[in-house]
């Protein structure tokens, strides 16, 4: 069974730009959640969708959205790049909502010049 | 603030010893407590997790020890094999918001030949 794929694995911005991020999760799951993992801060929750719906929020600023489509497929945006968002963006997928058993993906290393 | 403390930042173990790492956390509400290990380059991978109602539970060579009126959780690695080197990270969520993970801050594990 194919994990959670991630793309694009790399890619470089400069400040005040958007990106998108996509996330296809492992066959079957309907979860998908995104974090962000930095050195200084670690990995932080950004958000979690199930069924096309968001479920829970973290604590980013409004910038920071996100999406799910009816076959799970997930994106995530950030808007008006600032430096501080260089980071390597994990999704992860579950099976169900309020599982807690996250699977994965390799992430994207976003870097914002 | 950090709702998981993790503890040690980095730890080297020789071979097949015994790897312990430690986590604490307040939120009375937490009710699952995993275990991720990430390689360089890789996302995190789910290693074992428990949940307040058993004070034990080892898979192989991964034991979890659960205090719940101490609120602390630890990760025992028996034997312990230069493959295991890798960073570890412990976690906790609570009820409907299962996979918003909280993360502790990471172990570097090194295990020596």
């Amino acid at each position: 069974k194919a994990g959670v794929t991630q793309t694009p694995r790399y890619l470089i911005k400069t400040r005040g730009q958007q990106v998108t991020l996509s996330c296809s999760p492992i066959s079957g799951h309907r979860s998908v959640s995104w974090y962000q993992q930095t050195p200084g801060q670690g990995l932080q929750f950004l958000f979690e969708y199930f069924s096309e719906t968001q479920r829970n929020k973290g604590n980013f600023p409004g910038r920071f959205s996100g999406r799910q489509f009816s076959n799970s497929r997930s994106e995530m945006n950030v808007s008006t790049l600032e430096l501080g968002d260089s980071a390597l963006y994990l999704c992860a997928s579950s099976l169900r909502e309020f599982a807690g058993e996250l699977f994965f993906g390799e992430g994207s290393r976003l870097t914002v010049l | 603030q950090q709702q998981v403390k993790q503890s040690p930042q980095s730890l080297i173990v020789q071979k097949g010893g015994i790897s312990i790492i430690n986590c604490a956390y307040e939120n009375t509400a937490f009710d699952y407590f995993p275990w991720y290990q990430q390689f360089p380059g890789k996302g995190p991978a789910l290693l074992i997790a428990i949940r307040p109602d058993v004070s034990e539970k080892k898979e192989g060579r991964f034991t979890i020890s659960f205090n719940k009126s101490a609120k602390q959780f630890s990760l025992h690695i028996m034997d312990s094999q230069p493959g295991d080197s890798a960073t570890y990270f412990c976690a906790a969520s609570a009820g409907t918001g299962a996979n918003n993970l909280f993360f502790g801050t990471g172990t570097r594990l090194t295990v020596i030949p």
